[in-house]
């Protein structure tokens, strides 16, 4: 099966520091990466994604590091705030016909004021 | 746009009882995926639809999980008989493309099962 491996599981960063998650991924397929933020008794959004013809995409204060030779693939959040505490997950599939996303585990991310 | 819609929003119910849970996709929407999500297994696709066709089922637990789309604007996810290792927070999401959807999937807000 389509596996990709988040990590860490939890989180815990001061206010203003930077917050990073990774993911790894097997499927040499796999050519779109979302993350997706989720916050307690919401459904997760969409909060960027990457094709891994570009190695970083910035958004803000988020921006998203891709290594295509070592499948890994992560998250950071500079100046993290208390409003970014909330689950994140990263995403990964093939961008073709009817393929679908597969998400990793989450990772739970407190920012301490 | 009111986004995805699901209801309930929170469900409890009796083991063996039959539990029906809804969603209203986005308007224009295509594809429409049904998602368990509990803290050991993460998200888990349950379903994927496009054009209102099963494309996926693959993820249905079992025989007693069916759903259905019967047109473009709604979907229902059945458990029959439910057992308490069922209750989970379900989500509906959909996307304006197949598959990947290219541009994000758009997740209801859930409705939280719990099977007693």
């Amino acid at each position: 099966q389509q596996q990709v491996k988040q990590s860490p599981q939890s989180l815990i960063v001061q206010k203003g520091g930077i917050s990073i998650i990774n993911c790894a991924y097997e499927n040499t397929a796999f050519d779109y990466f979302p993350w997706y933020q989720q916050f307690p008794g919401k459904g997760p959004a969409l909060l960027i994604a990457i094709r891994p013809d570009v190695s970083e995409k910035k958004e803000g204060r988020f921006t998203i590091s891709f290594n295509k030779s070592a499948k890994q693939f992560s998250l950071h959040i500079m100046d993290s705030q208390p409003g970014d505490s909330a689950t994140y997950f990263c995403a990964a599939s093939p961008d073709s016909g009817y393929s679908t996303l597969t998400f990793g585990k989450g990772t739970m991310l407190l920012v301490s004021p | 746009d009111a986004g995805v819609i699901q209801s309930p929003r929170h469900e409890v119910t009796e083991m063996g009882q039959e539990v029906t849970l809804r969603c209203k996709p986005i308007s224009g929407h295509n594809s429409l995926f049904w998602y368990r999500q509990t803290m050991m297994r993460g998200l888990e696709l349950l379903i994927y639809f496009n054009n209102n066709v099963p494309i996926d089922d693959s993820g249905m637990p079992e025989d007693r999980f069916s759903a259905k789309m019967p047109n473009a604007s709604f979907s229902t996810l059945k458990i029959q008989p439910s057992e308490p290792r069922d209750s989970a927070v379900y989500f509906c999401a959909s996307a304006s493309r197949p598959g990947t959807g290219n541009y994000g999937y758009t997740f209801g807000s859930g409705t939280r099962l719990t099977v007693v």
